[in-house]
């Protein structure tokens, strides 16, 4: 255990249908990062946090995607008119910057089946 | 934009023997590398990363090498156990936005 959480663990959801998902990070941790994975694939970024502020945005990430951290602490992902091709695996990320250090721990993921 | 290039795809060892996995990157400014172990299910551990400025970092049966002018850096993984059994990812970023960019996965299979 990371101390990353995300709920839900498991999303199933009928195309068209907005779904948010919860990423609760290590404590102290000010950067909070998305990444999406399909099947057989490395993590894909889509977006990030520096504490409530987000700095950079994917062109993977649509207009159907929006993502928020208002207190610079949990976040949520939030997909709206849910289509086939969004269905994978979504996790979250948190870092500490600021003393030269960088890695980032990852939650258990949110697994969405678009059907 | 950076891109990181990982081989083989799948590994296949005998339990006790080593494995050695590698990563190539494009982008000069790279400067961070961490390896990324993900069981089936879940989200991926950090199991060892290497900055930089150093060569080689080693924890217990794990160790990762860097050469900087090649542009690539390994997994080694010594003495092999079934619970080493799954999928390997390496990553590189840059100081510039912290963004891991990802290899494409090693599935390891110990073999008893």
């Amino acid at each position: 255990d990371t101390g990353v959480s995300q709920d839900p663990r498991h999303k199933i959801t009928k195309r068209g249908q907005n779904v948010t998902f919860r990423c609760d990070p290590i404590s102290e941790h000010n950067r909070l990062y998305w990444y999406r994975q399909t099947l057989g694939q490395g993590p894909e970024f889509l977006t990030y946090f520096q504490n409530e502020a987000q700095l950079e945005k994917s062109r993977l990430l649509s207009d159907r995607f929006s993502a928020e951290r208002p207190k610079g602490s949990f976040s949520t992902l939030e997909i709206q008119r849910t289509e086939q091709g969004d269905s994978a695996m979504y996790l979250c990320a948190s870092s500490m910057i600021g003393q030269g250090l960088d890695t980032q721990y990852f939650g258990p993921g949110t697994r969405l089946t678009v059907l | 934009g950076e891109n990181v290039e990982q081989h083989p795809s799948t590994l296949s060892v005998q339990e006790g023997d080593s494995a050695v996995i590698k990563c190539t990157y494009s982008d000069s400014a790279s400067n961070y590398f961490p390896w990324y172990k993900q069981e089936l299910g879940k989200g991926p551990q950090l199991i060892i990363d290497i900055r930089s400025n150093v060569g080689e970092k080693k924890d217990q049966r794990i160790a990762v090498t860097l050469n900087k002018t090649a542009k690539h850096f390994s997994l080694h993984i010594t003495e092999t156990q079934p619970e080493d059994s799954a999928v390997y990812f390496c990553a590189a970023s840059m100081d510039s936005n912290y963004q891991l960019i990802w290899g494409a996965g090693t599935k390891l299979i110990i073999k008893p």
